[in-house]
C-alpha cells in the first residue's frame, strides 16, 4: 500500500517569513494530494490540494508543488501569520475508486510573533 | 464542501463500556468515512461507511469492535465497543460530497477518553 513520509515534524518560523513542509510518497500511481490544517481541538481543514496532472497550485499565501518523478510534494506558506500556527498533514490517494487517504505524520508549525 | 457535525464532541467512559458516535451531514453524500487519531498522532482510516450495505473495514479494524451504521445518505454512526484505555483517541468522520473527486471534508471530531 501507499506510504507517506512528512518532514519536518516541527517547524518554527518568524512571523512574515516563509514555511515549507515536504512529503514523499511511495506509490507512483497516487494521483491526488491534499493538505490539511488542524488547529487545537478541531477537525482537519482542507486548505489546498493538487492532482497528478498539475505541477503547482496556488491560493493566496499558500502553494503546493508536485514532483511526480521524485514522488514528492511540498506545501509553501508565505508571509506567515500567527493564525497559521497549527498541525499540518499531507495525504495521498491512489486512483482505485475507494478514496483511501494515506496521511503523513504531521508537522507542528509555530509562528513566532 | 459540506457542513458536518458530530455528537458527542467529547466523552469520558469507563473501560468495558461502549460509546456510539454520530455524524450528520447537511447534504446527501455518497462517501462517508471514519478515522481514528490517537493522541499526538496522524489519522488512520477505520472504515468506509456504505449506505445500505456493510461497512468496508481497513486492516486492523473489525466490525465487532467498531460497528458502523449508515441508514441514509446524511447520517452515520460509529460504535466503539468494549472500550479499553487504548481506545482513547479522537474519532473523526469525513465525507466526499461529490463522490468522484477524492476530496474529503472532516467533521470536528469526538474526543474520547477511556479510564
Amino acid at each position: 500500500g501507499e506510504n507517506v513520509e512528512q518532514h519536518p515534524s516541527t517547524l518554527s518560523v518568524q512571523e512574515g517569513d516563509s514555511a515549507v513542509i515536504k512529503c514523499t510518497y511511495s506509490d507512483s500511481a497516487s494521483n491526488y494530494f491534499p493538505w490539511y490544517k488542524q488547529e487545537l481541538g478541531k477537525g482537519p481543514q482542507l486548505i489546498i490540494d493538487i492532482r497528478s496532472n498539475v505541477g503547482e497550485k496556488k491560493d493566496q499565501r499558500i502553494a503546493v508543488t508536485l514532483n511526480k518523478t521524485a514522488k514528492h510534494f511540498s506545501l509553501h506558506i508565505t508571509e506567515t501569520q500567527p493564525e497559521d500556527s497549527a498541525v499540518y498533514f499531507c495525504a495521498a490517494t491512489l486512483p482505485a475508486g475507494n478514496e483511501k487517504l494515506t496521511f503523513g505524520t504531521g508537522t507542528r508549525l509555530t509562528i513566532i510573533p | 464542501s459540506a457542513v458536518i457535525s458530530q455528537k458527542p464532541s467529547r466523552d469520558i467512559c469507563q473501560r468495558g463500556t461502549s460509546l456510539t458516535i454520530q455524524c450528520q451531514v447537511d447534504s446527501q453524500v455518497t462517501m462517508m468515512f471514519w478515522y481514528r487519531q490517537q493522541p499526538g498522532q496522524s489519522l488512520t482510516l477505520i472504515a468506509t461507511a456504505n449506505q445500505g450495505s456493510e461497512a468496508t473495514y481497513e486492516s486492523g479494524f473489525v466490525i465487532d469492535k467498531f460497528p458502523i451504521s449508515r441508514p441514509n445518505l446524511t447520517f452515520s454512526t460509529l460504535t466503539v465497543s468494549n472500550m479499553s484505555p487504548e481506545d482513547s483517541s479522537i474519532y473523526l468522520c469525513s465525507v466526499d460530497p461529490s463522490g468522484v473527486t477524492d476530496t474529503q471534508y472532516f467533521g470536528p471530531g469526538t474526543r474520547l477518553t477511556v479510564l
